[in-house]
């Protein structure tokens, strides 16, 4: 069975500043991993994905994300943060055929002026 | 729009009382899916469905039952047998093919036990 570990609960971060969500999986074959942000009260919307081919993947709202095989990471990055950024960060794996989505456990963003 | 809705937003039980969560989707897809949310511990399946008429249990289905009459339904009842069911509970749709396809969410239903 697939995992995932966000490792950090809480990250503040200055608006303009750049920003690196840690991702880490455990999964035997290439995973299909996903980014998903939850704004308070809300449910989920997707930011970007990875099923395969090139392994640094665009998002929306300017995410990006780096699939990296030898590290078992697919760290989220955003080159300078905006306060509208504030929400909860879930990184999610997904196996083949109609296996589950596994979530993280979530990294809570706050936004400095 | 396409979409999916959960309702109501805020849900109150008394302790002892079966409650019943909606989610409807008209986005037309094949598979939905429950999760509950508790502060520090992501998202856990409950229940989820990739066919009409068929459902299987998630990682914590114990206390929570499900129905999947209709394909754009998929109504959660959280029975008096969940110990602990305040939480926020997330329904999600997506095409056929379960770990690879996107998740769409609804906005939530927010279950506090009185």
């Amino acid at each position: 069975a697939q995992s995932v570990t966000q490792p950090d609960i809480h990250i503040t971060v200055s608006e303009g500043a750049s920003l690196e969500l840690r991702c880490n999986y455990s999964y035997g074959a290439t995973p299909y991993l996903f980014w998903y942000v939850q704004s308070p009260g809300q449910g989920l919307q997707l930011l970007l994905k990875y099923f395969s081919g090139d392994t640094l993947v665009q998002g929306i709202k300017g995410f990006e994300a780096e699939f990296k095989r030898s590290q078992s990471s697919f760290n989220l990055r955003k080159p300078s943060v905006h306060w509208s950024d504030a929400a909860e960060y879930f990184c999610a794996v997904g196996a083949g055929g109609y296996q589950k989505v596994t979530f993280g456990t979530g990294t809570k963003l706050q936004v400095i002026p | 729009d396409g979409g999916i809705t959960q309702s109501p937003k805020y849900l109150f039980r008394k302790e002892g009382q079966n409650v019943t969560l909606s989610c409807e989707q008209n986005l037309n897809h094949d598979a939905m899916y429950w999760y509950r949310q508790d502060p520090g511990q992501g998202l856990r399946l409950i229940y989820y469905s990739q066919i009409v008429n068929d459902f299987q249990k998630g990682d914590i289905a114990e206390g929570y039952s499900v129905s999947r009459e209709k394909k754009e339904s998929f109504p959660l009842t959280v029975t008096s047998a969940q110990k602990n069911p305040t939480a926020f509970y997330l329904c999600a749709s997506s095409p056929p093919g379960g770990g690879r396809d996107t998740q769409y969410f609804g906005p939530g239903t927010r279950l506090t036990v009185l």
